[in-house]
């Protein structure tokens, strides 16, 4: 059973601080890897994806991946209250899958004033 | 979102009936995805498409159908609904297997 893992939380961290998230990942075949933000009662929004061994960042997010620990992780620096939602980490099943998704259960981050 | 629309966003049914959810994309994307959200099950893959009649099963498909007739529709059928299938259904599209997905705004179906 190929699986991603995630902790639940809730994460709580200061405005302004570094929020840092983390996910692993069973399947060693597996190249893309996304983070996606969801409020409550909304669908899952995209923030972050990444294919590469390394940091990529985009404005006050960075993603990293380490393929051969199988973790991948989001640092939102700055963090502000509007942050504050459920962030899934998602990761294809290897190669050739026509785009299949495993998704963890995210984490639920908490950004305090 | 991303020129996904979902319909309908609520339904309340009840058992034993079909139900037919609908994805309609303006983007002309290949591929197209049905998905469910439960609490403590997060997002799983119902069926997928990579093409007009182009159809395969995800990790839950027991008692869902889909149907892809046209390019921009993508249609999602509970045969005969059940209890065990309330919950909220998202849509999503990508252009390639590798690419990330964007989703609808999700169907929110209770079956009684």
């Amino acid at each position: 059973q190929k699986e991603v893992e995630q902790n639940s939380g809730p994460l709580s961290v200061p405005e302004g601080a570094i929020a840092s998230l983390n996910c692993t990942y069973s399947d060693r075949g597996s190249q893309s890897f996304f983070w996606y933000r969801q409020y409550s009662g909304k669908s899952p929004e995209l923030i972050m994806f990444i294919y590469s061994n390394g940091d990529k960042e985009d404005g006050r997010f960075t993603a990293q991946l380490n393929k051969a620990s199988q973790y991948v992780s989001l640092l939102i620096r700055d963090s502000q209250p509007s942050d504050s939602a459920t962030y899934l980490c998602a990761v294809n099943i290897g190669p050739g899958n026509t785009g299949k998704l495993i998704f963890g259960q995210g984490t639920t981050l908490q950004v305090k004033p | 979102d991303a020129g996904i629309t979902q319909s309908p966003r609520h339904k309340v049914t009840e058992t034993g009936t079909p139900v037919t959810l609908r994805c309609h994309q303006t983007e002309n994307h290949r591929y197209m995805y049905w998905y469910r959200q439960d609490p403590g099950h997060g997002l799983r893959l119902i069926h997928y498409s990579y093409g007009v009649k182009d159809t395969d099963k995800g990790e839950v498909s027991d008692g869902y159908s889909v149907s892809r007739s046209k390019t921009e529709d993508f249609l999602l059928t509970l045969e005969s609904a059940t209890s065990s299938q309330t919950s909220v259904y998202f849509c999503a599209i990508s252009t390639g297997e590798r690419q990330p997905q964007h989703f609808g705004d999700g169907t929110r179906l209770s079956i009684l």
